[in-house]
């Protein structure tokens, strides 16, 4: 099956600094892969994904990266604010809905 | 619309007791799972199904077990109950398709085994 590996797991970054994950993926029949937000005791929510046909998506501050060659893919987010502060966890999938996701990164944005 | 909608969002249960968690969506998504969530752990996928009357298992199926009679409902049943499934359940929908889209999560809940 599928194994995703996500980092780091805990992330601290100043508030307008920059912040970015990374996730690896075994197995190259995946082909759609979201990222999720979680605040602390709430539901995880998608907050941008990519699929295999494009190398790159932007979304205002937040930008995601593919490279199937290497299979990983990544996390941008551009001049962070507090409530950036949450659990983000990456996932990559196939066309059989199998998901499968990363251990998860804990930000932290400081005021 | 009220999405993914789950009961209960707390339980306490004591080991050997059996329960049902209620998984129910209104969007018409064929596809419907279930994963718990642990600490450092990430989301893991406990059962799955696509469709009514279908149903399969995901990497950590021991100790439940689900049923899909309709479209909207998916249930997950704890057989006997242990500390090791002292855990946040998640139930999440989609379509399902040759492009696979958005997981709608519900709000989650939170079990807690003695």
């Amino acid at each position: 099956g599928e194994n995703v590996e996500q980092h780091p797991s805990t992330l601290s970054v100043q508030e307008g600094d920059s912040a970015v994950i990374k996730c690896t993926y075994s197995d190259s029949a995946s082909n759609y892969f979201p990222w999720y937000k979680q605040e602390l005791g709430k539901r995880p929510q998608l907050i941008i994904d990519i699929r295999s046909n494009v190398g790159e998506k932007k979304d205002q501050r937040i930008a995601v990266t593919l490279n199937k060659t290497a299979k990983h893919f990544s996390l941008h987010i551009t001049e962070t604010q507090p409530e950036d502060s949450a659990v983000y966890f990456c996932a990559a999938a196939n066309t059989g809905n199998q998901f499968y996701f990363g251990t998860g990164t804990s930000l932290t944005v400081i005021p | 619309n009220a999405g993914v909608t789950q009961t209960p969002k707390f339980q306490v249960l004591k080991t050997g007791q059996s329960m049902t968690l209620q998984c129910a969506q209104d969007m018409n998504h064929e596809y419907m799972s279930w994963y718990r969530q642990d600490p450092g752990m990430g989301l893991r996928l406990i059962h799955y199904s696509v469709g009514a009357g279908i149903t399969d298992q995901g990497e950590v199926p021991n100790g439940y077990n689900v049923s899909r009679s309709t479209t909207e409902d998916f249930p997950l049943r704890l057989l006997s109950a242990a500390p090791s499934q002292t855990s946040v359940y998640f139930c999440a929908s989609s379509y399902y398709g040759s492009n696979t889209g958005e997981l709608f999560f519900g709000e989650g809940s939170r079990l807690t085994v003695l």
